[in-house]
């Protein structure tokens, strides 16, 4: 079984000041990772995801996260942010597997509000 | 090209009363999932189907939800009869049948209260 833990419920920030908001994982078998942003009134939008290769991975808005098999990380980060990124965010874990469970283990997200 | 549509967006309804919500993949999905967030905590898994099968039912909360997938594009969500503890917003997803990387696209959600 897999788990995720974002560590911050809420994180507010001011406008061009840079955020990492936290996700920790679990799992007994090797996974893929995705930040998911659910904006007001909107449904849940992939972000970013890492799958093989490069471990920083990017947005095309700016954001980046950085897997850490070490740690079982995948925190992610924007180094000036947006009153526009404010949002909910979401980290999710899905099993690597060529069989039929596809479905994502999510955390329990981290609203990110931008201050003015 | 439409995305994941959920209806309604919003339903309250008594307890003990039945409640069916209704998700329309995007066209050419065979996966779809069914997830629901209560209140402040992560959003979990309830089931996928592969078109009109269910091939993973094991997040089902109990039998009083039942979800179909009629012709393998619609999908329906009931809960019968409802109980607080089910209010939530109830997401669903759909992705392109292929290797297991491949992005799942999401609703707006239907909000579920129950009073």
């Amino acid at each position: 079984a897999q788990s995720v833990t974002q560590l911050d419920s809420q994180v507010p920030v001011f406008e061009e000041a840079p955020v990492e908001l936290r996700c920790n994982y679990s799992s007994s078998v090797s996974v893929y990772l995705f930040w998911y942003v659910q904006y007001p009134n909107q449904g849940l939008q992939l972000l970013l995801k890492y799958l093989s290769g490069s471990t920083l991975v990017k947005s095309i808005n700016g954001f980046e996260a950085e897997f850490n098999k070490s740690q079982t990380s995948f925190h992610l980060r924007k180094p000036s942010v947006h009153i526009s990124d404010t949002a909910e965010y979401f980290c999710a874990v899905r099993k690597i597997s060529s069989g039929s469970a596809r479905q994502l283990t999510f955390g329990s997200g981290t609203q990110l509000t931008v201050l003015p | 090209e439409a995305g994941v549509t959920q209806f309604p967006s919003h339903s309250v309804i008594e307890k003990g009363q039945t409640v069916t919500l209704r998700c329309d993949p995007i066209s050419g999905h065979d996966n779809l999932y069914w997830y629901r967030r209560v209140m402040g905590k992560e959003i979990k898994f309830l089931l996928h189907f592969v078109k009109e099968s269910k091939q993973d039912e094991s997040g089902m909360p109990n039998n009083r939800f039942l979800a179909e997938r009629t012709g393998g594009t619609y999908s329906t969500l009931k809960v019968q009869p409802a109980e607080l503890e089910d209010s939530g917003v109830y997401f669903c997803a759909s992705s392109q049948r292929g290797s297991g990387n491949t992005e799942a696209f999401f609703g707006q959600g239907t909000r579920l209260t129950v009073v």
